[in-house]
C-alpha cells in the first residue's frame, strides 16, 4: 500500500510568486491536513479537510488556500510568496477527522525555499 | 488557543542511559499522540493515548497520559543511537496541535 505521497519533494521559488503543493492520502483516508514546519520547530497547523470540506484553519494569512478533490487528494496554494514561507510543508492523512482513529500518517513533505 | 509545551528542548545522552521527556498544557485534550521525526522526513506516529492515567509500552518506550489529560511523558530505557530524532507530542482538542519537540541525540 502506498503511503501519503507529496509532490514536488523540493521547490525553489522567488518572492512574489505562487506555488501549488500536492498530496495524495492513503487509500480510504478521507481526511487531509496541511502543516508548515519551520526548521527547528514543531509543525504548525494550516488546514484540515474532511470529505472535501474545510473543517479547520490555522492562523495563516489569506495567501494560503487549499482544496480537496473528489478522490480525496489535496492541493495547498500559497500566493505572493515571502521569504518567511520557506519551510517543510507536510501533508497528513487519516481515516477520520483530526486523526481521532489513531493518529495521522504523514508524507515526507515538500521543502519550499523562497529566495 | 490550545498550546503544548515540551521539555527539555534538547537532550544529548550516552548510549544505555535512560531519559524522560515531557509534554505539558493548560488545556484538556481528548487524545494525545507522540511522533518521532528524522531529518528530511515527516513525523512517524509512535503511540496514541486516550484515557487519563493510561500507560502504554512500545519496546523500550513507555508513554503516560496524565490523569487530567493535560500532560504526557515519554520514557526511554537504555537509549540507543537509533533513538536519535525529534520527538513531538500532539494533542487533539479544538484543533490538532503539535508541541515544539524535544531533539534527542544518543551518542554511541
Amino acid at each position: 500500500d502506498a503511503g501519503v505521497t507529496q509532490s514536488p519533494t523540493h521547490l525553489i521559488k522567488t518572492r512574489g510568486q505562487h506555488v501549488t503543493l500536492r498530496c495524495s492520502p492513503i487509500s480510504g483516508h478521507k481526511s487531509v491536513s496541511w502543516y508548515q514546519q519551520v526548521l527547528g520547530q514543531g509543525p504548525q497547523f494550516i488546514f484540515q479537510y474532511y470529505e472535501k470540506e474545510e473543517r479547520g484553519r490555522g492562523n495563516f494569512p489569506d495567501r494560503f488556500s487549499a482544496r480537496q478533490f473528489p478522490n480525496y487528494s489535496s492541493e495547498l496554494n500559497v500566493n505572493a510568496l515571502l521569504l518567511g514561507d520557506s519551510a517543510l510543508y507536510l501533508c497528513a492523512s487519516s481515516l477520520v477527522i483530526w486523526g481521532y482513529d489513531g493518529g495521522y500518517t504523514f508524507g515526507s513533505g515538500t521543502r519550499l525555499t523562497v529566495v | 488557543t490550545q498550546l503544548l509545551e515540551q521539555s527539555p528542548q534538547f537532550l544529548s545522552i550516552q548510549e544505555g542511559e535512560n531519559l524522560t521527556v515531557y509534554c505539558n498544557s493548560s488545556s484538556v485534550f481528548s487524545s494525545l499522540q507522540w511522533y518521532r521525526q528524522e531529518p528530511g522526513e515527516g513525523p512517524v506516529l509512535l503511540v496514541t493515548v486516550v484515557t487519563g492515567g493510561e500507560v502504554k509500552k512500545l519496546k523500550r518506550l513507555t508513554f503516560q497520559f496524565g490523569d487530567a489529560r493535560k500532560d504526557s511523558s515519554l520514557h526511554i530505557t537504555a537509549a540507543q543511537p537509533g533513538d536519535t530524532g525529534l520527538y513531538l507530542c500532539a494533542g487533539a482538542g479544538q484543533n490538532f496541535v503539535f508541541g515544539p519537540g524535544t531533539r534527542l541525540s544518543v551518542l554511541p
